[in-house]
Parts: C-alpha cells; sequence; structure tokens
C-alpha cells in the first residue's frame, strides 16, 4: 500500500524566502514520487519527480526536491520564493498500475 | 508533452439528472485512465481506474452505479454521474497513462460539477 503525508497544510513565506513543504511517504514498493501545483480552479501541473537515479531532482521554476530513503522523505524546496509561487502544492506516490495517491496537499501564501 | 483533455470545464445540472465527464488523450494512446474527485481545499481521491475494453475497478466507498466510467477507446474515457444530487458538487479531474513501465500519467484540467 501507498500513502503519502503532507505536514502543514499552509504554509506563509515572505517573498524572496526560502520555500520549505514537506512530504514523507509510505510504500511497500520502490516508490515513484512527485510534487504537482495546483492553482485555483484548475488541474495539476507536474513540477517534478522522482523515480530512478539521482536523489536530487531539480523541477520547473526553480523548485527541487530531494528523495532520502532512510527519512521516507520527498521534501520540496525553492531558494527564493515568488509571489507566482503562492497555489496548492501536492505530493504524490504511485501505486501498483500507475494509480496516484496524494497528500492532503499544502497551500503556499506568499507575503509581499 | 501529453495532452489530457476534459470536457466540460463546467457543468452545472439540476438533482436527479445525469451528467457525462469526458476525458480525452488527445497525442498518445492511454490504456490506463484515473478518475479523481477533489472537495474544496481537500486533496484529490482516487475514484476508479479504467481500463481500455474492461470494467473499471473502483476504490473502496465509490458507488459504481452512481459513477459510471467507460473506456472506450484507447483515447477516450467518460465518467458518467447519474441522479446527481448536491453532495455530488465537486471538482472532477482525470489522468491518463500510457502503459507499460511509465512512470508518469497526465492529468486534465479537471470538470466543476454543480448540483442544484
Amino acid at each position: 500500500a501507498q500513502s503519502v503525508t503532507q505536514l502543514g497544510s499552509h504554509v506563509s513565506v515572505s517573498e524572496g524566502a526560502l520555500v520549505l513543504l514537506r512530504c514523507n511517504y509510505s510504500s511497500s514498493v520502490p516508490p515513484y514520487l512527485f510534487w504537482y501545483v495546483q492553482y485555483p480552479n484548475q488541474g495539476l501541473q507536474l513540477l517534478l519527480k522522482y523515480t530512478t537515479g539521482a536523489t536530487l531532482v531539480k523541477g520547473i521554476n526553480g523548485f527541487e526536491a530531494e528523495f532520502k530513503k532512510s527519512e521516507t522523505s520527498f521534501h520540496l524546496t525553492k531558494p527564493s520564493a515568488h509571489m507566482s509561487d503562492a497555489a496548492e502544492y501536492f505530493c504524490a506516490v504511485t501505486g501498483t498500475g500507475n494509480q496516484f495517491y496524494f497528500g492532503t496537499g499544502t497551500s503556499l501564501t506568499v507575503i509581499p | 508533452g501529453a495532452v489530457v483533455s476534459q470536457h466540460p470545464s463546467w457543468v452545472i445540472c439540476k438533482s436527479g439528472t445525469s451528467v457525462k465527464i469526458e476525458c480525452r488523450s488527445l497525442d498518445f494512446q492511454a490504456t490506463t485512465m484515473f478518475w479523481y474527485r477533489q472537495f474544496p481545499k481537500q486533496s484529490l481521491m482516487l475514484m476508479a481506474t479504467s481500463n481500455e475494453g474492461s470494467k473499471a475497478t473502483y476504490e473502496q466507498g465509490v458507488e459504481k452505479d452512481k459513477f459510471l466510467i467507460n473506456h472506450a477507446s484507447l483515447t477516450l474515457s467518460t465518467l458518467t454521474v447519474t441522479s446527481a444530487h448536491p453532495e455530488d458538487s465537486s471538482f472532477y479531474i482525470c489522468s491518463a497513462s500510457k502503459g507499460g513501465l511509465t512512470t508518469e500519467a497526465f492529468f486534465g484540467q479537471g470538470t466543476r460539477l454543480t448540483v442544484v
């Protein structure tokens, strides 16, 4: 079985500050991990993903995430927040058959 | 990249009526499609997995007779909400997978259903 836990349903950062969104996973098989962003009333946009290989993955819009197997974590970071980063962020893990299991989401607010 | 299109983007229907939502993979063949439901301020919950040419597999607690899923071709899956009620109002999102060893699913833009 697969599941994802996102700590912190709301995160606020100042513009230019570090963004850190936390994600821990549980998986009975080697996980494939994803971060998606969702803007209001829109679908999901893939930010980045980890499948195999390098544990530090870089995505779009300056985001990156590091897969840490020992900590079962896949936290999302961005060195400097921008106003346009304000959105809902979802961490997800794939189960068998490519269905995705999502975390409860983290709403990111960027304060000018 | 792969594109998945949902139609309609917004729909309002009366209680007791049925509404059909389409999910199309525009530039690839999707052997598997997934349907999710998202309540306001909540995460996406997987409703069912749809494989082309076979019956959908529903997640526990999802009424298969209420949420009819058809995956008649490799590029189209439909979700029909039958006898809709206000509590069915939600945001429905589909995703499509190329199957095999692919590790990515591609998401539609979602459908906002409001039942009045």
